[in-house]
C-alpha cells in the first residue's frame, strides 16, 4: 500500500530534551516536507526537500532541523523542544511533475507532541 | 509575500444544501492552486486542484475554478451530504516549490 508513515504517533516530552520524528514514503517520491497545524494557524510548511541533500526552509523552519539521505526517509529533529512547539506534525511527499517542481501531496497520519 | 485567507467557519449546513467555501490569495508568479480535506484524526487528502487560470478543478461533486483576475478559488458543492462533514483547507504552491496553506474551514452537515 502506498503510503506516508510517521513515528511516533503521539509524544509527550520535556523541554530540552532532543528528539526525532520520524518519516517514510514508499512510493519513490522526490519531494518531502514537514508542517506544523495549528488551530486558528492553519497547516505552516517547517521544511521541505526537494530531493536527496536538497533541503530548504518553509515559513516556520526555527528550532528544527531535517536531513535527507535517503529518498524514502526525511526525519524531523528537535534539538532542545520548547513548549511553544506543541503542535501537530504532518510530513507530506510527493511526486515531481513533467517540466520541473512538484504537486499532489501525499500527508502522513500525523505526530501530536506535547512539550511540558 | 505569499498567502492563503479563506472563510472562517464553522460552517453548519443540513444535507443536500449548497456550499460555498470563499478563498482567495497573495502570490507573485503563478501558483498552482488546491483544496485539501481533513477527516477527524486523519491527515489532509486532495480534493482538487488547477494550475493554471482558469482551470476548473473537480472531485466528489466539488468544483472550484482558478481566478486569477479575483485572485480566488471558491469551493463549491451543489448538495452536500453528511459525509461531507470534514475540515478543509485552501491552499498554493509557490512556483518555488513552497506550499501554503489557508487557516481551514470546519464544515458539519447534519441530517
Amino acid at each position: 500500500e502506498a503510503q506516508v508513515t510517521q513515528n511516533p504517533r503521539y509524544l509527550i516530552t520535556v523541554t530540552g530534551k532532543k528528539l526525532t520524528v520520524t518519516c517514510s514514503q514508499n512510493m519513490n517520491h522526490e519531494y518531502m516536507s514537514w508542517y506544523r497545524q495549528d488551530p486558528g494557524l492553519g497547516l505552516r510548511q517547517i521544511y521541505y526537500s526537494m530531493n536527496v541533500e536538497v533541503t530548504d526552509k518553509g515559513d516556520v523552519p526555527e528550532g528544527y532541523k531535517v536531513s535527507r539521505k535517503e529518498k524514502r526517509n526525511f526525519p524531523l529533529i528537535l534539538e532542545s523542544p520548547s513548549p511553544n512547539q506543541t503542535s501537530l506534525y504532518f510530513c507530506a511527499s510527493s511526486p515531481h511533475i513533467t517540466g520541473g517542481g512538484t504537486d499532489t501531496q501525499y500527508f502522513g497520519p500525523g505526530t501530536r507532541l506535547t512539550v511540558l | 509575500g505569499n498567502s492563503v485567507t479563506q472563510m472562517e467557519g464553522p460552517v453548519t449546513l443540513s444535507e443536500e444544501a449548497f456550499l460555498t467555501i470563499n478563498c482567495t490569495y497573495t502570490a507573485t508568479g503563478y501558483p498552482s492552486l488546491f483544496w485539501y480535506v481533513q477527516y477527524p484524526g486523519e491527515g489532509l487528502q486532495l480534493l482538487l486542484k488547477a494550475t493554471k487560470a482558469d482551470d476548473k478543478g473537480s472531485n466528489k461533486g466539488f468544483e472550484a475554478t482558478y481566478r486569477k483576475e479575483t485572485t480566488s478559488f471558491h469551493l463549491e458543492k451543489g448538495s452536500v451530504q453528511v459525509s461531507d462533514s470534514a475540515v478543509y483547507f485552501c491552499a498554493l504552491r509557490h512556483t518555488g516549490n513552497q506550499f501554503y496553506f489557508g487557516t481551514g474551514t470546519s464544515l458539519t452537515v447534519i441530517p
